[in-house]
């Protein structure tokens, strides 16, 4: 069984450029948490989506950053016009959908790196 | 709001000594207590969880007792071994609420 699928592993952009980040749940899972791990920090909540749609997105900055989980397909996290501050470890998570985050199931991460 | 403060690292140990990571936490009603563990290169795991006050926590040798009365929940091992080496992170998880808060993290290093 799959554990929580993240690609790219690494990804350089150069400032202005677009990042998308993908995540493939956990078979079963339906519920979807991204967070950002600034370096030297915790792990910072960002957003939590169910299939199609946007739950909590109390942890999201309020411009250049957005989430989607479509029906078909992985989680997308796309951060629009990169500046150097948005450098960090993204992780994926997935729960099933009863559980919680008691069952919350961590991706490998994305490690963005911003010139 | 919820937070979590850590023991600062990094912890460097020799094998078989015994472990205690701190954690304390600041959250309204009784949150869920976490420990996940990071090895290098690898996503976050679940190492073990408490739910309510008392309640201890456990796996793989280690333990975390919820105390209430302090807001802790100190992860402890009694014989550290290398492949111990790892990042462990504290979090909580307030009710109703489905995001996880967490620490800063301890680097741990175990060394023969």
């Amino acid at each position: 069984n799959a554990g929580v699928m993240q690609n790219p592993r690494h990804l350089v952009r150069r400032r202005g450029q677009e990042a998308r980040l993908r995540c493939s749940p956990m078979k079963g899972h339906s519920h979807v948490y991204w967070y950002r791990q600034l370096p030297e920090e915790g792990l910072k909540f960002m957003v939590y989506l169910q299939k199609e749609n946007i739950i909590d997105e109390s942890g999201m900055p309020k411009e250049r950053f957005s989430a989607e989980f479509p029906k078909e397909g992985p989680s997308i996290l796309r951060i629009q016009q990169v500046v150097r501050g948005d450098s960090a470890a993204y992780f994926c998570a997935s729960s099933p959908p009863v559980g919680g985050a008691d069952t919350q199931y961590f991706g490998p991460g994305t490690r963005l790196t911003v010139l | 709001g919820n937070s979590v403060t850590q023991m600062e690292g990094p912890v460097t140990l020799s094998e078989e000594a015994f472990l205690t990571i701190n954690c304390t936490y600041t959250a309204t009603g009784y949150p869920s207590l976490f420990w996940y563990v990071q090895y290098p290169g690898e996503g976050l795991q679940l190492l073990l969880k408490a739910t309510k006050a008392d309640d201890k926590g456990s796996n793989k040798g280690f333990e975390a007792t919820y105390r209430k009365e302090t807001t802790s929940f100190h992860l402890e091992k009694g014989s550290v071994q290398v492949s111990d080496s790892a990042v462990y992170f504290c979090a909580l998880k307030s009710f109703g609420n489905e995001k996880l808060t967490f620490g800063t993290g301890t680097r741990l290093t175990i060394i023969p």
